[in-house]
């Protein structure tokens, strides 16, 4: 049974660049939920998804969007790129409302340049 | 929004040493969580706590959901240096969908 994982594992952009970060849930959860960890940081909530839509949402501009798939997966996409996106972002699974139980992936490193 | 403070941010102890950290809230949450990280992994969730006054174990770790609903504490007895790692506290909020974390507390175990 394959846990929560995410790709790429390492990514470095530009300034104003986009990018586009994936996330598969644990087999069985059907809720996403990402996360922003800065360096020496504990992760800020960013948005959940849930059936497709953004259930909830943390203090994070419109520059940070997402999506998720009929197959639960997720996507987390940043445009107009600062460099004060470069952290590690975290996406986290779980079922239904049971979101005590959150298993996270390893997360994506990104680097702004 | 909510902010979890969590202290101490670091701690150096000698392999055998017991460890507590704790973590305080301005805000009333329904559930605390404590999460290990190591090195280019995701947090692992260690404990949760679900009611007021709460005391779980969970090993050589012990963790209590503070009556006020504001706090809790971390306990790690008799530590081995694979607890090597950074230990954060989570709320959960009352709707149960968003997780705040602190900022970690860096423990360092010399063998």
């Amino acid at each position: 049974d394959a846990g929560v994982t995410q790709s790429p594992t390492h990514l470095i952009k530009t300034r104003g660049q986009q990018v586009t970060l994936r996330c598969s849930p644990k087999s069985g959860h059907d809720t996403v939920s990402w996360y922003q960890q800065a360096l020496g940081q504990g992760p800020q909530f960013i948005f959940q998804y849930y059936e497709e839509e953004e259930r909830q949402r943390g203090n994070f501009p419109d520059r940070f969007s997402g999506h998720q798939y009929p197959n639960y997966s997720s996507e987390l996409n940043v445009n107009a790129l600062l460099l004060g996106d470069s952290a590690l972002y975290l996406c986290a699974s779980s079922w239904g409302h049971l979101q005590e139980t959150q298993y996270f992936g390893p997360g994506t490193r990104l680097l702004v340049l | 929004g909510q902010q979890l403070n969590q202290s101490p941010q670091s701690m150096f102890i000698q392999e055998g040493e017991d460890v507590s950290m704790n973590c305080t809230s301005s805000s009333i949450f329904n559930t605390w969580l404590w999460y290990k990280q190591d090195p280019g992994e995701g947090p692992v969730l260690l404990i949760a706590l679900y009611k007021a006054g709460e005391l779980t174990s969970n090993g050589r770790l012990t963790a209590q959901f503070g009556i006020t609903r504001k706090d809790s504490f971390l306990n790690i007895s008799a530590s081995i240096p694979s607890d090597v790692g950074i230990y954060f506290c989570a709320g959960l909020e009352t709707s149960g969908s968003r997780l705040t974390f602190g900022e970690g507390t860096q423990l360092t175990v010399n063998p």
